[in-house]
Parts: C-alpha cells; structure tokens; sequence
C-alpha cells in the first residue's frame, strides 16, 4: 500500500517567515495530494491540493508543488502569521479518491 | 447542505461495551471512509465504502465493522470495545467528478475507552 512520510515533525518560524513541509510517497500510482490544516480539536481543513498532471499551484500566500519523477511534494507558506499555526497534513490517493494515506502532521508554530 | 454529520461528539464506554458511532452525508457523495486519529500517527484508514451496499477494509480495520445500506449513511460499529481504540474518530465523504476530486470531513467523534 501506499506509505507518505512527513518532514519535519515540528517547525517554529517567526511571524513574516515563510515555512516549508516535505513529503514523500511509495506509490507511483498516486494522482492526488491534498493539504489540510488542522486546528485543535478542530476538524482537517482542505487548504490546497494538487494533480499528478501539475507541477506547481499557488493560492495567495499558500503555494504546493510535485515532483512526481522524485516522488514528493511540498506546502510553502508565505509571509507566515500566527494564525497559520496548526497541525498541516499531506495526504496521497491512488485515483481512487475513497483511501487518502496521510502523513503524519507537522506541527506549526508562528511565533509574534 | 449540513454536509457530513458525525454522532455522538463525545463518547466514554467501558471495556467490552459496544457501540455505534453515526454518519451521514447530504452531498449525495459516492464515497464514504472512516479514520482514526492518534497523537503523532496521522489520519490512518479503518473501513471504506464506494456505494451503497460495499464495504472494504482500510489499513486498520481490527475491531470496527462497517455497513453501507444507503448513500446518506456509513455507520462505524464497535463490538467490544478496547482502550486501544480511544481516538478520535472522522467520517468522511467524497466525490469524483470528471477528473475534479472532494473530501468532506465530519467533525469528530471523541471516544474513550475505559
């Protein structure tokens, strides 16, 4: 099945910083990769997501991109503010969009 | 639209107890998924369902029984429940339209077993 690891666990920037997630995914076959916020006791929140069939998508301060040869993508976030701070996942679905595998969060803290 | 509608919010049951987490959708969505969700573990699959009447097991699926008698409903059972399955617990329901792709997440069932 599909495996998506996450990097870094935990990441601390200063407000007006921008931050940075990795992921990585075993599945070829993978076509989908979404990005969700997640506030405490809060619900996952779609922020972006991205086809196999794009190399890059921006939504203002939030941008992702893929590289499928690599097999990884990357949320970039922007002129950071304490408000960004969350829990991010990355997840990948094998075009099936009914078995998302997720990553296992970062936690983000936007310091003032 | 409510969107996807989880009950209870919150659940404490004892060791061996069972119970019946609900969820229901109004999207008329194909797809419906449950997750788990523990510290420092993500958001992993338990059971999924791509219509009404087929279920098939996700990543951990020990413990959990599924059934998908209509679109609007995908109840998750617990048989006996253990403390190893205190979680927060998402339903989900999602689309495939034309290429075009949609998850919709409930907002959680708090369970503690113990």
């Amino acid at each position: 099945g599909e495996n998506v690891e996450q990097h870094p666990s935990t990441l601390s920037v200063q407000e007006g910083d921008s931050a940075v997630i990795k992921c990585t995914y075993s599945d070829s076959a993978s076509n989908y990769f979404p990005w969700y916020k997640q506030e405490l006791g809060k619900r996952p929140q779609l922020i972006i997501d991205i086809r196999s069939n794009v190399g890059e998508k921006k939504d203002q301060r939030i941008a992702v991109t893929l590289n499928k040869t690599a097999k990884h993508f990357s949320l970039h976030i922007t002129e950071t503010q304490p408000e960004d701070s969350a829990v991010y996942f990355c997840a990948a679905d094998i075009s099936s969009n009914y078995k998302l595998t997720f990553g296992k969060g970062t936690l983000l803290t936007v310091n003032p | 639209n409510a969107g996807v509608t989880q009950t209870p919010k919150f659940q404490v049951l004892k060791t061996g107890q069972s119970m019946t987490l609900q969820c229901a959708q109004d999207m008329n969505h194909e797809y419906m998924s449950w997750y788990r969700q523990d510290p420092g573990m993500g958001l992993r699959l338990i059971h999924y369902s791509v219509g009404a009447g087929i279920t098939d097991q996700g990543e951990v699926p020990n413990g959990y029984n599924v059934s998908r008698s209509t679109t609007e409903d995908f109840p998750l059972r617990l048989l006996s429940a253990a403390p190893s399955q205190t979680s927060v617990y998402f339903c989900a329901s999602s689309y495939s339209i034309r290429g075009d792709y949609g998850y919709t997440f409930g907002s959680g069932t708090r369970l503690t077993v113990v």
